[in-house]
This record gives C-alpha cells, sequence and structure tokens, in this order.
C-alpha cells in the first residue's frame, strides 16, 4: 500500500525566510505527487503537480517542488517567506497501481511571524 | 478552472438523525468522487470512492452501511451519515476528478463540518 510521510509537524519561521518541508513516499513505481495548501478556515488548494518530465515543478505563489526518485522524495521549498504563507500544506501522492486514490501525509502546519 | 461545489458547510444535527452531504462539480464532469475525513489537526483520511453508476469503493474500516454513497451522475455525489453519533462529528472533504486530456487533476470541496449532538 501507498504511504506519504512528511517530517515536520510544525514549522515556525520569521519572513524572507527560506522554507523547505519534506515528503516521502513508500510506492516504487509510478507515481503523481502533489501538493496542496490549505489556509486557515479555507478548502485545500493545489500549489504544484508532477507527472512526468522535468524533476523541478514550479507552482503558484512563488513555490517549487524537486522529485528525486531515488530518494522516494517531493520536498516543497520557496525561497522567501510571506507572513501569508501561514496554513497547512499536504503532500499527496497517486501511484498508478493504486488506480485514482490519492493518499495524503499527516501535514505540515507553517506559522509565518511577521 | 474546475470548481467542486460542497453543501451544506456546516450543519448542527441531533443524535440518530441523518445527514446528507452534497458534492457537486461544476464545470466538468466528475467521472471519480472521493470522500473523505479530517479530524481537528490530522490529514484527510480517505473515507471511499465513487464512479458514476456503480457501487463506492470503501476503504479498510469504514462501515458503507453508515456513510451511504451516491454518485448517480457525472456531477453530483452524496454522503449520507446515517443514525449519526457524537463520534461522527468531523470535516467532511469530497474532491472530483475528472479526465481532462492528460491532467488528473483532484479538485476538492470547501468541506463540511458536521456536529452531532
Amino acid at each position: 500500500a501507498q504511504s506519504v510521510s512528511q517530517h515536520n509537524h510544525h514549522v515556525i519561521l520569521s519572513e524572507a525566510a527560506s522554507l523547505e518541508l519534506g515528503c516521502n513516499y513508500s510506492y516504487g513505481g509510478t507515481v503523481n505527487l502533489f501538493w496542496y495548501v490549505q489556509y486557515p478556515g479555507q478548502h485545500l488548494q493545489l500549489l504544484l503537480k508532477y507527472f512526468s518530465g522535468d524533476p523541478l515543478v514550479k507552482g503558484i505563489k512563488g513555490f517549487e517542488a524537486e522529485f528525486i526518485k531515488s530518494k522516494f522524495s517531493f520536498n516543497l521549498r520557496k525561497p522567501s517567506v510571506q507572513w501569508s504563507d501561514t496554513a497547512e500544506y499536504f503532500c499527496a501522492v497517486n501511484a498508478k497501481a493504486a488506480g485514482n486514490k490519492l493518499t495524503f501525509g499527516g501535514g505540515t502546519r507553517v506559522l509565518v511571524k511577521p | 478552472g474546475a470548481v467542486v461545489s460542497q453543501h451544506p458547510s456546516r450543519v448542527i444535527c441531533k443524535s440518530g438523525t441523518s445527514v446528507k452531504i452534497e458534492c457537486r462539480s461544476l464545470d466538468f464532469q466528475a467521472t471519480t468522487m472521493f470522500w473523505y475525513r479530517q479530524f481537528p489537526k490530522q490529514s484527510l483520511m480517505l473515507m471511499a470512492t465513487s464512479n458514476e453508476g456503480s457501487k463506492a469503493t470503501y476503504e479498510q474500516g469504514v462501515e458503507k452501511d453508515k456513510f451511504l454513497i451516491n454518485h448517480a451522475s457525472l456531477t453530483l455525489s452524496t454522503l449520507t451519515v446515517t443514525s449519526a453519533h457524537p463520534e461522527d462529528s468531523s470535516f467532511y472533504i469530497c474532491s472530483a476528478r475528472g479526465d481532462r486530456g492528460g491532467d488528473y487533476g483532484y479538485t476538492f470541496g470547501s468541506g463540511t463540518r458536521l456536529t452531532v449532538v
């Protein structure tokens, strides 16, 4: 069965600091990878996704993620965060062999201090 | 872009009653819909997957008789929590996936906060 782990449960940082959130998955076959953001009181929004091609994916709001197949990782990065980036971030994986199912990591709560 | 509408956003019901939650894809045909449950400060747990016109596939540990899922059309899926109890209080989220070329996108509804008293 596919599983997804996010290493950091909580991250606190100041504005303009760089952010990197780790995500590892367990499945060895072909995967589609996603990062979602959930702002307080709002629904999940897609930040970026990887299906194939360039392993460095650029998303919205200045976020990017790098797929490293050998490490089964899909870490999310942002060079300089803003207070408005305070949210919960979820990594999700869809393994081709699992059909349409999307499996979520435990989430990382990010607090950006002004 | 793709939009999924989920209603109601909040519902409070008495223990023993049933509650229906609707999930609609507004501008695309959702061949597959997913229902998740999210406990406070936790991740989304997949409850079931439903394909239009067929029975839902439930995840292990999810009671199919308690959480009735209907996916009667390509734009509507419903989740009915039957004989609700306080332990069913949670945040329920639907997601829809449509085949739009090679984009295997998942679009999420805004969620329904269910409180059973």
